[in-house]
Formats: structure tokens, C-alpha cells, sequence
């Protein structure tokens, strides 16, 4: 069956080091998405690709960065981690084209900053 | 900036109560709001979802009521279980912004048995 897989499921890094974080689909979907999950705050929209070699900023990307190689994987970067990027990130993906496309999560990954 | 408010925070009902969770919009360019489900540990998961050319939705005991004018939405769970127990998230798109979805801030429902 076609999914959405994110991995690590849990990481522990420590302040300054680079983290990459992995979101791979198997639905062939254009459109993926990454979100971070605060309390209080809900998701919020870090970085998103409409296809392969396409990224584009979200509403809380500083500190983050994407490449989109190929269709099925968008890796998130941390490039120097910082307490407050302690958190949960969702990726998504959604079929490409216009129109109201439901979005599909993958299973998160917890990360803490220490 | 784009804002989605969603209140409450967190509901308690009672087994086969009412469960009732709004949420609020200001960009008037918003047509598409859905409403996503989340259980501990997992990811989101689309529920229902509505277009503003009609005032209500409803799947089975879910309903999403619209009001275009106030700029208003809000999700009704009729018959609450205890299975029903999870965050709730209501979102916003707009036909420009089609594939990016704006999230209100989650609603946590507890369904005592």
C-alpha cells in the first residue's frame, strides 16, 4: 500500500549540531509538506514543494532548510539546532494540480534540542 | 498574516453528548475548510471538509456548519464516543494558495464513558 513515512521516529540532538529529517511517500504525489506541531500554535507550515527542484518557504522557516530531488522525498535540515526548534514535525503530501487536495501526514518525528 | 482561530483549547463531554468546536477566519480569499483529526501519536487525518456555496455538511455523525458572512465554521459531533476522544484541527486554503492549508490551533475532546 502506498504511504507516508518520516524517520527518525524520536531524536535527541544537541544545540548547534545539524539534523536532517526524513519524509519519504510512495504515492508519486507533487506536493509535500513540512509542519512543526507546538501547543498551542497547531501546525504551522515550515517549508513545502510543488515538484522535484521547486521549495518554498513557509510561515516559520528560519533555521530550516529543503531540497527536492525526486518525487518521493522532501528531508527537512536543521541547520543548526536551537532549543526552540524542540518540537514535532509532521510531513505531508498531497496529489500536484489545482484544486482543494487533501492532505496525507505522515507519522511525525519528536525531536528535542537540548 | 493568515490566521485560523479555533476555540476551545480543550472540551470534556459526556457518552452521547454534543461535541461543538468553532473556529475563525479573516482572509475573506479562504474557500476550502477542512477539518483534520488527530490521535495520540499519529499524524493528522482529513475528517470533513466543506466549500462555502453551501452552509452544512455532514458525514454521519460529523456536520460542519458555515456561516460565509461572520466568517465562521464550526464541527458538531453528534452521539460523541469515547473513540471520538483526539485533537481537532480546522484549516483554511484559498484557490491561490490550493495546496497550502492554514491550521487553527487544535482542539483537544475528551469523551467520558
Amino acid at each position: 500500500d502506498a504511504e507516508i513515512t518520516q524517520s527518525p521516529r524520536h531524536k535527541i540532538t544537541e544545540t548547534g549540531r545539524q539534523v536532517t529529517l526524513a519524509c519519504h511517500q510512495t504515492w508519486n504525489h507533487n506536493n509535500m509538506f513540512w509542519y512543526r506541531q507546538d501547543l498551542g500554535h497547531g501546525l504551522r507550515l515550515i517549508h513545502y514543494s510543488y515538484g522535484v527542484q521547486d521549495t518554498n518557504k513557509g510561515e516559520v522557516s528560519d533555521g530550516y532548510s529543503v531540497s527536492r530531488s525526486n518525487t518521493e522525498d522532501l528531508p527537512l535540515t536543521l541547520e543548526s539546532a536551537a532549543s526552540s526548534q524542540t518540537s514535532v514535525y509532521f510531513c505531508a503530501s498531497s496529489p500536484g494540480g489545482a484544486g482543494y487536495n487533501e492532505q496525507f501526514f505522515g507519522p511525525g518525528t519528536r525531536l528535542t534540542v537540548l | 498574516q493568515q490566521q485560523v482561530k479555533q476555540s476551545p483549547q480543550s472540551l470534556i463531554v459526556q457518552k452521547g453528548g454534543i461535541s461543538i468546536i468553532n473556529c475563525a477566519y479573516e482572509n475573506t480569499a479562504f474557500d476550502y475548510f477542512p477539518w483534520y483529526q488527530q490521535f495520540p501519536g499519529k499524524g493528522p487525518a482529513l475528517l470533513i471538509a466543506i466549500r462555502p456555496d453551501v452552509s452544512e455538511k455532514k458525514e454521519g455523525r460529523f456536520t460542519i456548519s458555515f456561516n460565509k458572512s461572520a466568517k465562521q465554521f464550526s464541527l458538531h459531533i453528534m452521539d460523541s464516543q469515547p473513540g471520538d476522544s483526539a485533537t481537532y484541527f480546522c484549516a483554511a486554503s484559498g484557490s491561490y494558495l490550493a495546496r497550502q492549508l492554514t491550521f487553527g490551533s487544535g482542539t483537544q475532546l475528551t469523551v467520558l464513558p
